[in-house]
């Protein structure tokens, strides 16, 4: 079974703070990707990563920025948090190939206060 | 641009059966998924489809229109368990490394 495991469940944190969400998985797949999830907007993809040191804006990257230095581990910072960032973030793992799922870890919540 | 429509909420009654609904415009097509999401919880993968046509796996059946660019999930036999959120997503074609644009995602509450 695919395991992606995000380092914590709830997170608050203060505006200004520089913040950091870890994400790892262990199927060895290529693709990572980071979403916001919002009432009524669904998931939004912000940054994924095809490869390691390799990263590719989403569709909302702005206030954000990413981190892959390993194959297993892709990380989401928030450089200067701001309460428009309050939300739900998952992470998601996948294979390039076209009829392979994202499998996805079960979310961090966090508030920025 | 991207668009993928689904419908808000549904309420049906346990052992019923309900249909839901996607359709999308997107400027590629590499496949739709269906995941379920329960509250709180991962999104789980439900179904694929790439060509047209139905695909079913026991009470989960998911098809697809890519001329019409829709598809839907038909969720039969429901169970109280079934009430969770259900997401279309669609993967585009180009150059997507898998990437996908999701729905905003439909509230199912069964009811006893």
């Amino acid at each position: 079974d695919v395991k992606v495991t995000q380092s914590s469940r709830y997170l608050v944190k203060r505006t200004g703070e520089k913040v950091f969400l870890e994400c790892v998985q262990d199927m060895d797949h290529e693709n990572m990707f980071w979403y916001r999830q919002d009432p009524g907007l669904g998931l939004r993809l912000i940054y994924f990563s095809y490869d390691v040191k390799m990263k590719e804006k989403g569709d909302i990257p702005e206030g954000y920025s990413v981190s892959r230095e390993k194959k297993e581990r892709f990380s989401l910072i928030l450089e200067s948090a701001s309460t428009n960032q309050t939300s739900m973030y998952l992470c998601a793992s996948g294979r390039t190939s076209s009829n392979q799922p994202q499998h996805f870890g079960d979310g961090t919540r966090l508030s920025i206060l | 641009g991207q668009n993928i429509d689904q419908p808000t909420e549904m309420t049906a009654t346990e052992g019923a059966i309900v249909q839901i609904n996607c359709t999308y415009q997107t400027s590629g097509f590499n496949g739709l998924f269906w995941y379920q999401q329960h509250a709180g919880e991962a999104p789980t993968f439900l179904s694929y489809n790439v060509l047209d046509g139905l695909e079913e796996k026991g009470r989960f059946s998911s098809f697809l229109s890519r001329s019409k660019g829709y598809s839907y999930l038909l969720l039969k036999e429901l169970q109280m368990k079934d009430s969770a959120s259900y997401l279309c997503a669609v993967r585009d074609g180009q150059g997507s490394w898998g990437k996908l644009q999701f729905g905003a995602g439909t509230q199912v509450v069964v009811t006893p």
